[in-house]
């Protein structure tokens, strides 16, 4: 069954340091996403991508954050300058199609944690 | 107005028992409303959906049931067995595809 995959399961990172988390989606979907949990909390949307384009993104997903497309396969996260609160789950998902009732299929995660 | 209310915040329920977790919502413009199922260390994977034009959709042990006038959906699960024990999301999206999350319900099923 394919499934989205993610790598790296954990990434630890200094503050202020740059990291990339990537994630291959399923490969006939064309509609991706980033999500967060803080541990203990919700699952928060970040951004969603198509045609290589943001078509959405969240109060959180500001000018530290970065999202690419760079070969057809990968999509990746970038956080320019980790800060402590960074520290969380970091969730990509992807869909066949966009749509309110497409369902969107989720990797395990990368957890990120900010030293 | 994009928040999703859920609650328990947890729940322990014996096997055999029904297992039932609530959430609300406010923003009208939503219109898929789907159940989530996390386990530790995974990622969350779809268990059932509803779309607000029908007030009760079952699959399996699994019903959600949709209350549109009062803006609340709720999971029971019938018959729980212990390798329900997961956190459940329940989540309210519209047409941009946005999944906007409840708390979770970390649910347990004693044996």
């Amino acid at each position: 069954e394919p499934e989205v995959t993610q790598t790296p399961s954990h990434q630890v990172t200094q503050m202020g340091q740059e990291v990339i988390l990537r994630c291959v989606p399923i490969s006939n979907h064309l509609y991706f996403y980033w999500y967060r949990q803080i541990l203990g909390q919700k699952v928060e949307f970040l951004v969603s991508f198509y045609n290589n384009e943001i078509s959405e993104k969240s109060e959180i997903f500001d000018d530290q954050f970065s999202v690419e497309r760079p070969d057809g396969s990968n999509f990746t996260l970038k956080i320019r300058s980790t800060k402590l609160e960074d520290s969380a789950m970091y969730f990509c998902a992807s869909s066949e199609v966009l749509a309110a009732y497409n369902e969107q299929f989720f990797g395990p995660g990368t957890r990120l944690t900010v030293l | 107005q994009q928040q999703v209310k859920q609650s328990p915040q947890s729940l322990i329920v014996q096997k055999g028992g029904i297992s039932i977790i609530n959430c609300a919502y406010e923003n009208t413009a939503f219109d898929y409303f789907p159940w989530y199922q996390q386990f530790p260390g995974k990622g969350p994977a779809l268990l059932i959906a509803i779309r607000p034009d029908v007030s009760e959709k079952k699959e399996g042990r699994f019903t959600i049931s949709f209350n549109k006038s009062a803006k609340q959906f709720s999971l029971h699960i019938m018959d729980s067995q212990p390798g329900d024990s997961a956190t459940y999301f329940c989540a309210a999206s519209s047409n941009t595809g946005k999944l906007i999350f409840g708390q979770g319900t970390t649910l347990q099923v004693k044996p």
